[in-house]
């Protein structure tokens, strides 16, 4: 089974400066999706950045972009220019292209962003 | 738009006592899915469906039970709570075949006593 580890529960950043969020996964696919969810105080769950594993250019979405290393099962989020907007629970998460229909996604434990101004 | 919509968004149960959370998409999307967040714990796929009728269990399918009737609606149902059910239930949906983005509902808050 694909599993999905982020081993940072907590991190800090400062207004403006850049934050770099690490995930590592673990699958014997070869074809799959990785994606960044990101969930404010809110608790609604927000879509940050996708990446597809048979794509080498790394994804990039305004002020985030991702580092993906498929030899290293390595997918890392870094935001650039931090706002006070962005605090929150960021999940990464990994995805099957051959669940035939099913979305399921795996998800990690969560990394607590704090923005300080 | 409405997107994915969950009620109740905040329910406190018994322990023994049933009820259901309702999920309702308006995006005709063929894939609906239940997962409960646990602190630490992230993410963990209880129930999903692959269209009308059909219906199947994720990692934590015990104590819950899922019926797709339609392809709008996805009810995720406790048969008898247990605290260990305390927890903050998600629904998410999507096209099905697709890039695996997942359409969030705002969540629910279940506490059992």
């Amino acid at each position: 089974a694909q599993t999905v580890t982020q081993s940072q529960p907590e991190m800090s950043v400062q207004e403006a400066e850049t934050v770099t969020l690490s995930c590592t996964y673990d699958t014997s696919e070869s074809d799959y999706y990785l994606f960044w969810y990101k969930q404010p105080p809110s608790r609604q769950m927000i879509l940050v950045i996708r990446q597809e594993a048979y794509k080498q250019q790394n994804a990039t979405e305004n002020r985030f972009s991702v580092n993906f290393q498929k030899a290293a099962k390595s997918f890392s989020l870094k935001i650039s220019d931090s706002q006070l907007g962005d605090a929150a629970m960021y999940f990464c998460a990994y995805r099957n292209l051959t669940q035939g229909g099913s979305e399921k996604l795996v998800f990690g434990k969560g990394t607590k962003l704090t923005v300080n101004p | 738009n409405a997107g994915v919509t969950q009620t109740p968004k905040f329910q406190v149960l018994k322990t023994g006592q049933s009820m259901t959370l309702q999920c309702a998409q308006d995006m005709n999307h063929e894939y609906m899915s239940w997962y409960r967040q646990d602190p630490g714990m992230g993410l963990r796929l209880i129930h999903y469906s692959v269209g009308a009728g059909i219906t199947d269990q994720g990692e934590v399918p015990n104590g819950y039970n899922v019926s797709r009737s339609t392809t709008e609606d996805f009810p995720l149902r406790l048969l008898s709570a247990a605290p260990s059910q305390t927890s903050v239930y998600f629904c998410a949906s999507s096209y099905g075949w697709g890039t695996g983005e997942l359409f969030f509902g705002e969540g629910s808050r279940l506490t059992v006593l």
